[in-house]
């Protein structure tokens, strides 16, 4: 499984559009990228899944360059309801084998 | 509609004890996996079942962990002996998916915090 590297942590004032950039300079030719969001005490909910260039959805933006060793997560103009933890999960399928999270990054919005 | 639920949502247990902690997947998922999440780091897999059917327990630490699902739903986790460094919150997901190749998102519940004292 492709390792990942994400920022521990990342501050943002509310409004602000937040990239947080995942680093997995060994992902396989087939791996999809994949981002997950964790309130506290919550589980972990699946925001965006990718595989190269650009994926946006109601929640976020997903930013793939042509190499696929990175990726973006964008959230625009967060609010203080999106601190969390952001994982970052490469892997060849996600329905039905066991996700391999990293630390993830923990990111505050401020008021 | 109805999302993964797992109960309790708190469980204080003293060592040595046993405790088992449930988990109630999205109906008709046919997946389910068990986490474990230490304070400050990510989940890690415990074990997976298809249907009624454990295929991987590679991520269980001990023999004192023990997982069923013995119809196909429901799914129990079963610490026996309980020590302190088991104290974690244990999350349950559950996916649609019954075919390697898929894609599914796995649908997490809120986790069950259990504090070994």
């Amino acid at each position: 499984l492709a390792k990942t590297t994400q920022p521990i942590s990342m501050d943002s004032y509310e409004g602000q559009e937040v990239n947080i950039t995942c680093s997995h300079n060994n992902i396989a030719t087939n791996d999809y990228i994949t981002w997950y969001q964790q309130f506290p005490s919550q589980g972990p909910r699946f925001i965006i899944q990718g595989y190269k260039t650009k994926v946006t959805n109601e929640v976020a933006s997903l930013f793939i360059p042509a190499d696929r060793k990175s990726s973006t997560l964008s959230l625009p103009r967060v609010s203080l309801s999106d601190t969390a933890v952001y994982y970052c999960l490469v892997a060849l399928y996600s329905g039905n084998t066991p996700l391999v999270f990293g630390k993830g990054t923990r990111l505050s919005v401020i008021a | 509609g109805a999302g993964v639920s797992q109960s309790p949502r708190y469980k204080v247990a003293k060592r040595g004890q046993d405790v088992a902690l449930r988990c109630d997947p999205i109906s008709g998922h046919v997946s389910l996996f068990w986490y474990q999440q230490a304070l400050g780091q990510g989940p890690e897999f415990l074990t997976y079942f298809q249907n009624e059917a454990q295929l991987d327990k590679s991520g269980l630490p001990s023999d004192r962990f023990f997982a069923e699902r013995p119809e196909g739903s429901v799914s129990t986790l079963k610490i026996q002996r309980t020590q302190q460094e088991d104290s974690a919150v244990y999350l349950c997901a559950s996916t649609n998916a019954f075919q390697r190749e898929n894609q599914e998102t796995q649908y997490f519940g809120p986790g069950t915090r259990l504090l070994v004292l």
